[in-house]
């Protein structure tokens, strides 16, 4: 089973700040890699799929990159409505599909 | 546009059984797969099985293996979890979500809370 490990646990920006999230695979997975993100409340959000893809709907500032066992998720300048819990998931090697442990982006 | 409600979560006691649903609508069942999803209280997101809509095959994590059951209802729009032998630590909340185009988790609904306690 392949390992997602998130960086950091908490990141604690204002709005307008830039924002890199960091994952990393046990083994590689390729550019087989998505980004969620999760409110209070709600289901999860795809953000990004295959490492660098945006999903529909999902504004320019939101970027990732990476490939094989280090991906980036980068929000170029936080806007309110952002801060929220991010999740990597891989489909590189499944099953099963895993996810990070979550980053959770908060206003400092 | 894919609309996805939940239903059947609920209290049950362990080693109890609860049959959760998922009625969808705006989505090719012969096409893609659907997949559950869950999230125990203030933790992460765990994958949990998914069904192909192309030959049907089915997949599940390791925790659940052989204890849970997905299924579709074609006539009926409709993706259930049977679930069986349950335990306290499959007390979450349980998303179903469609695996379409993009192959990844690409529309999710709302999510129905699963408490297994005595």
């Amino acid at each position: 089973e392949i390992v997602l490990t998130q960086s950091p646990a908490t990141l604690s920006l204002s709005p307008g700040e830039r924002a890199t999230l960091s994952c990393r695979a046990s083994q590689s997975v390729s550019n087989y890699l998505a980004w969620y993100q999760q409110k209070p409340g709600q289901a999860p959000r795809l953000v990004i799929y295959d490492a660098s893809n945006r999903a529909t709907g999902i504004p320019a500032r939101f970027s990732g990159s990476g490939s094989g066992t280090d991906f980036t998720l980068t929000i170029s300048s936080l806007e309110p409505e952002d801060f929220a819990v991010y999740y990597c998931q891989q489909r590189g090697n499944w099953p099963p599909y895993t996810f990070g442990q979550g980053t959770k982006l908060e206003i400092k | 546009e894919v609309h996805m409600l939940e239903s059947g979560g609920g209290l049950v006691q362990p080693g109890g059984s609860l049959r959760l649903s998922c009625a969808v609508s705006g989505f090719t069942f012969s096409f893609y797969a659907l997949t559950w999803v869950r999230q125990a209280p203030g933790k992460g997101l765990e994958w949990v099985s998914l069904i192909s809509g192309t030959d049907g095959s089915k997949y599940y994590a390791d925790s659940v293996k052989g204890r849970f059951t997905i299924a579709t209802d074609r006539s009926k729009n409709t993706l259930y979890l049977q679930m069986n032998s349950l335990r306290v630590e499959d007390t979450a909340v349980y998303y179903c979500a469609t695996r379409g185009v993009l192959n990844w988790f690409d529309s999710w609904g709302q999510g129905t809370l699963v408490t297994v306690s005595s």
